[in-house]
């Protein structure tokens, strides 16, 4: 059975802090595997990653995806009370279905 | 585009009674996706459709619950009777052909505001 699994759960972090959040996958024909990240509200999409190797950069976060290893790491570097928000990474596989994680809840306090 | 939208927002309703969610996909999206939220389980996959036909309802708790699409605009997850363990967010979301990765991620999966349902 497809899956994805997210470390750590849940983080407390200062401002200016460096993070790094992790995502393990098992899926089946992998296709990409995409970081969202949710506040209050609906998940917003930061990163499609679909090669090994390839770092994704926006602003302060950057992501990788190692496809040997079925791990992809989102990083956010100088981190603001805005990035607080649940981190979800997702993986599509060969059906039309997406796998998403529990999410790592990321607080970033002032 | 103003993006999937759903509604209500906001369902406070009593055990027992029907409960209605409604969303509207992105036009062009040939996808469709009805997605669960609570804190115990993440993010679950319910139903979605593809080009208005349901294609994999094995996500969908039981019986009670009902999903249609009877045109490309608009979709609905019905709840009947409801229960206080549906209490939850429901997100709608849909996409186009999924089958291609595109690194600009523009053809990738989009979320509704979501409708939080409170059932007493």
């Amino acid at each position: 059975e497809d899956k994805v699994v997210q470390s750590p759960l849940s983080l407390v972090v200062h401002e200016g802090d460096t993070v790094t959040l992790n995502c393990s996958y098992e899926v089946t024909n992998f296709r990409s595997l995409l970081w969202y990240k949710q506040e209050k509200k609906a998940p917003t999409f930061l990163f499609m990653l679909t090669s090994s190797g390839i770092e994704k950069k926006s602003g302060r976060l950057s992501s990788i995806l190692d496809k040997k290893e079925l791990f992809s790491i989102l990083n956010i570097t100088a981190t603001q009370t805005g990035d607080s928000a649940v981190y979800l990474c997702v993986n599509q596989g060969g059906s039309e279905k997406l796998v998403f994680g529990k999410g790592t809840k990321l607080t970033v306090n002032p | 585009d103003a993006g999937v939208i759903q509604s209500p927002r906001h369902e406070v309703t009593e055990m027992g009674q029907e409960v209605t969610l409604r969303c509207k996909p992105i036009s062009g999206h040939d996808y469709l996706f009805w997605y669960r939220q609570t804190m115990m389980r993440g993010l679950e996959l319910l139903i979605y459709f593809n080009n208005n036909v349901p294609i994999d309802d094995s996500g969908m708790p039981e019986d009670r619950f009902s999903a249609k699409m009877p045109n490309a605009s608009f979709s609905t997850l019905k709840i009947q009777p409801s229960e206080p363990r549906d209490s939850a967010v429901y997100f709608c979301a849909s996409s186009p052909p999924i089958f291609v990765p595109a690194p600009s991620g523009a053809n990738v999966l989009t979320f509704g505001a979501g409708s939080r349902l409170t059932v007493l």
